[in-house]
């Protein structure tokens, strides 16, 4: 898979306020999934996005495609002590799974 | 029914020792993946078994081995341990070896070498 780039590598937040992650590629990409690892934990499946320009929601979740297929973006809506973890996008490429380095969220009660 | 599960949680190796890590796929999954993950890094893939056969490989040197069973579990050994190789390394399976496939993770094992 091509390497995909994640910004901010941290992001520390009072809880109520928004977040959003960004994952950019160089390449375009064929789908993009998203992952979020607990402090501790490990990662777990969130969503996997695969049309251009899709946007998909899951409660406080939003997420979205790029309509080049060369970036996408995670945006949490008032913010809660349980998003607290490291999200990352990975890229499925060909054959095998790239991870990006990962935002870290810390939320303050 | 159970999910992806390894063994052991936590492990202290010396440098230069072998070391062997041991992973149970969730329930009907026929793939496991292994990644390694630095910390304050995303996981890194260096292998993928499936039908008892090496399918893919990332980049990490022949130091690291592998082995799927009959029942679809899978070993990840590594040789000739190196400092650099403490990290927490995860076992991830699915159905199918599409990377396309959702990755059902297990809570990792901690290699510590000294």
């Amino acid at each position: 898979g091509q390497q995909v780039m994640q910004i901010p590598q941290y992001q520390h937040v009072q809880e109520g306020e928004d977040f959003t992650t960004y994952c950019n590629s160089s390449t375009t990409l064929s789908n993009i999934q998203w992952y979020k690892q607990r402090p501790g934990g490990h990662p777990v499946f969130l969503i996997q996005l695969v049309k251009s320009g899709e946007v998909k929601k899951q409660k406080r979740l939003t997420f979205q495609f790029g309509e080049a297929k060369k970036n996408s973006s995670l945006h949490i809506t008032a913010t809660q002590t349980t998003d607290v973890g490291t999200y990352f996008c990975a890229d499925p490429g060909y054959s095998t799974l790239t991870f990006g380095k990962g935002t870290m969220l810390l939320v303050s009660p | 029914d159970a999910g992806v599960t390894q063994s052991p949680t936590h492990l202290i190796k010396t440098r230069g020792q072998q070391v062997t890590l041991r992973c149970s796929p969730k329930s009907g999954h026929d793939t496991v993946s292994w990644y390694q993950q630095a910390l304050g890094q995303g996981p890194q893939f260096i292998f993928q078994y499936y039908e008892e056969e090496e399918r893919q490989r990332g980049n990490f040197p022949d130091r690291f081995s592998g082995h799927q069973f009959p029942n679809y579990s899978s070993e990840l050994n590594v040789n000739a341990l190196l400092l650099g190789d403490s990290a927490l390394y995860l076992c991830a399976s699915s159905l199918g070896t599409s990377s396309s496939y959702e990755q059902y993770f297990g809570p990792g094992t901690r290699l510590t070498v000294t």
